[in-house]
């Protein structure tokens, strides 16, 4: 079965550092991975995928991931954190198997930017 | 990116009744749309796949008599809580995506906060 695991519930980062939110990844064949960012009472909005490619893959709002098949880790990163990245991050594999390609999420990462 | 909105964003109801969520997507022909539920501080599940034209998809564990869900244009799907109770309360979140394919992205709605009294 195809999932996701972001082990950490909250990840706590001063402003102005850099910040890292882990998600690893449990696939069969070669996986879709995306990140996504909930803000309070919103939906999803997306930040970034990879598909295929370089393994260096740059999102919106300056965030990035490195997808590292050996690790089978797909770990989101902001050089330098805003208060205002302060959010709910999911991680999610497309699942390839059921036919209607559904997303599969992780339980979230809650980052806190502390000015 | 494409553009999905929800209706209403917010709704209070008494238990019992029904409440329509609607999904709709602005830009571009949804012929998948996915129905979630998030309670607080929780994940997205997945409760439905819908194509447009046909039945939806139910995931394990989700009742389709509660909770209704048509697909009846390429840009419209509603979910409908049937008799709803104060544990339908939640945060309801669609997704629609065009086309068949792995490479087709979905696009998220706002989401819908319920509240059964």
């Amino acid at each position: 079965a195809q999932s996701v695991a972001q082990p950490e519930d909250q990840v706590n980062v001063a402003e102005g550092n850099p910040l890292t939110v882990k998600c690893t990844y449990s696939v069969s064949g070669n996986p879709y991975l995306f990140w996504y960012v909930q803000y309070p009472n919103r939906g999803l909005q997306f930040l970034l995928k990879y598909i295929t490619g370089d393994n260096l893959v740059k999102g919106s709002y300056g965030f990035e991931a490195e997808f590292n098949k050996s690790q089978t880790s797909f770990h989101l990163k902001k050089p330098s954190a805003l208060v205002s990245d302060s959010a709910l991050y999911f991680c999610a594999v497309r699942d390839r198997t059921s036919g209607t390609y559904k997303y599969i999420f992780g339980t979230g990462t809650r980052l806190k930017v502390l000015a | 990116g494409a553009v999905v909105s929800q209706h209403p964003s917010r709704v209070i109801c008494k238990s019992g009744t029904s409440v329509k969520i609607e999904c709709r997507s602005l830009d571009f022909q949804a012929t998948t749309m996915f129905w979630y539920r998030q309670f607080p501080k929780q994940s997205l599940m997945l409760m439905a796949t819908s194509n447009e034209g046909s039945k939806a998809t139910y995931e394990q564990g989700v009742e389709k008599d509660k909770f209704l869900i048509n697909h009846a244009s390429l840009t419209l799907s509603t979910l409908t809580v049937t008799s709803a109770h104060p544990e339908d309360s939640s945060f309801y979140i669609c997704s629609a995506r065009s086309g068949e394919g792995s490479y087709n992205e979905q696009f998220f709605g706002p989401g819908t906060r319920l509240t059964v009294l």
